[in-house]
């Protein structure tokens, strides 16, 4: 079942300004995934969070979770035409499933 | 490392003709593979889950009957759509994970575009 709830659902963006994109799940997790996809293609894993943590960083990505408020937060900066794409939350319980979320898409402007 | 592949990429089919998908982890033995449909625009439903040598478990609401999963080696799983209707034109996503990975990271294929005619 889809657990995520994503905002916003389309993001627009001139190159070189960062992205943010949010998150919001209902049930308890292990931990929490973000994933890119590019117009009809498969899912790029793009970092993992736990729920012990608060903050990752990855390349020009950083992501926040907080659990008490069952939501996080995906910053791209310095975004890139190559950026263009959409970008799914996804959550694991303890059964290794995977629920994504409705999905951000990020058109970056040249 | 890490690749999974999915046959074919495109396929159309008429109406009431089955189709199968192949998803195979190209550099590794995957343990679990997993079984997704997008349609336009939305997100990603899982639809089953499949251990090779054993029978999948099917998320609710998916017919398993006119889904049928077979996982007959750590390295390729298929995914039949028996008696195909236009409503069932989707993208179907697999995914993989591996025993170093461990069981939260998927890697996922490149998805296979169905169209019923």
């Amino acid at each position: 079942s889809q657990q995520g709830e994503e905002d916003p659902q389309a993001l627009s963006i001139q190159e070189g300004e960062n992205a943010t994109m949010n998150c919001s799940y209902k049930t308890s997790i292990n931990n929490l995934q973000w994933y890119r996809q590019n117009s009809g293609r498969g899912l790029v894993h793009l970092i993992l969070i736990r729920s012990n943590e608060r903050e990752k960083h990855s390349g020009r990505l950083r992501v926040t979770l907080d659990t008490s408020k069952k939501s996080s937060s995906l910053l791209i900066t310095a975004s890139r035409a190559a950026d263009t794409a959409s970008y799914f939350c996804a959550t694991a319980a303890n059964d290794y499933k995977l629920s994504f979320g409705a999905g951000t898409t990020v058109t970056v402007r040249a | 490392g890490a690749v999974v592949s999915q046959h074919p990429s495109r396929v159309i089919c008429k109406s009431g003709t089955s189709v199968k998908i192949e998803c195979r982890s190209l550099d590794f033995q995957a343990t679990t593979m997993f079984w997704y449909r997008q349609f336009p625009k939305q997100s990603l439903m899982l639809m089953a889950t499949s251990n090779e040598g054993s029978k999948a478990t099917y998320e609710q609401g998916v017919e398993k009957d006119k889904f049928l999963i077979n996982h007959a080696s750590l390295t390729l799983s298929t995914l039949t759509v028996t008696s195909a209707h236009p409503e069932d034109s989707s993208f179907y996503i697999c995914s993989a994970n591996t025993e170093t990975s461990g069981p939260y990271e998927q890697y996922f294929g490149p998805g296979t575009r169905l169209t019923v005619t």
